[in-house]
């Protein structure tokens, strides 16, 4: 069964800090994995998504890795800003599967 | 358009009735999923439907029944609400969505916060 571990549950910085998220997963078969973004009392937002032949996707101030053969991927966030204040999720879904795997999340915060 | 639309936006239930949940894309989309959020426990698969006409169980089915009324409706019906029914239900559709940057990302609506007393 595909597990999905985010590390720290909850991560605090000052504003213009450059920050890592972290993802782990336990099964390398996988499709893809995303990054999504989720606001307080709103649904989720996609913000990144790596194939599995891929390394690394960018968006602007995000970029996300993938290490299959290590079972992680993680979200860099450049500059940070207060409007970056979110929890991020990161999922993951399997090869012939339709459906997703989600970690628990990391609230963030970034502090003026 | 519209995306992913959710209703109700807030429900509250007393222990042993019954509601749907309904749900609904335009982005002509082959795959619907339902989900519940819980503190702690991320988001959990209930049940999803691959295409019109399917549906498959998902983590955790016990307690819900779904239909795939067509390719653009999927509803969620809770028979007899139980007080650990409570939770925040998200609804997601699966594909490509014009100006969207990637394939078979999904895509959330936001959400019905039901209470079951």
């Amino acid at each position: 069964k595909q597990e999905v571990t985010q590390i720290p549950a909850a991560l605090s910085v000052p504003e213009g800090e450059n920050l890592v998220l972290n993802c782990s997963f336990t099964d390398s078969a996988i499709y893809n994995l995303q990054w999504f973004r989720q606001d307080p009392g709103k649904g989720l937002t996609s913000l990144l998504l790596i194939q599995s032949s891929q390394r690394e996707q960018t968006s602007g101030r995000l970029n996300a890795s993938l290490d299959k053969s290590s079972g992680r991927s993680t979200l860099y966030i450049a500059a940070s800003q207060p409007g970056d204040s979110a929890t991020y999720l990161c999922a993951v879904r399997l090869q012939g599967a339709q459906k997703l795997v989600f970690g628990q999340g990391t609230r963030l915060t970034i502090n003026p | 358009n519209a995306g992913v639309t959710q209703t109700p936006k807030f429900q509250v239930l007393k222990t042993g009735q019954s509601m749907t949940l309904q749900c609904a894309q335009d982005m002509n989309h082959n795959s619907m999923y339902w989900y519940r959020q819980d503190p702690g426990m991320g988001l959990r698969l209930i049940y999803y439907s691959a295409s019109e006409g399917t549906t498959d169980k998902g983590e955790v089915p016990n307690g819900y029944n779904v239909s795939r009324l067509n390719k653009r409706e999927f509803s969620l019906r809770l028979e007899s609400a139980a007080p650990s029914q409570t939770s925040v239900y998200f609804c997601a559709s699966q594909g490509i969505a014009a100006g969207g940057p990637w394939t078979d990302t999904q895509y959330f609506g936001p959400g019905t916060r039901l209470t079951v007393l």
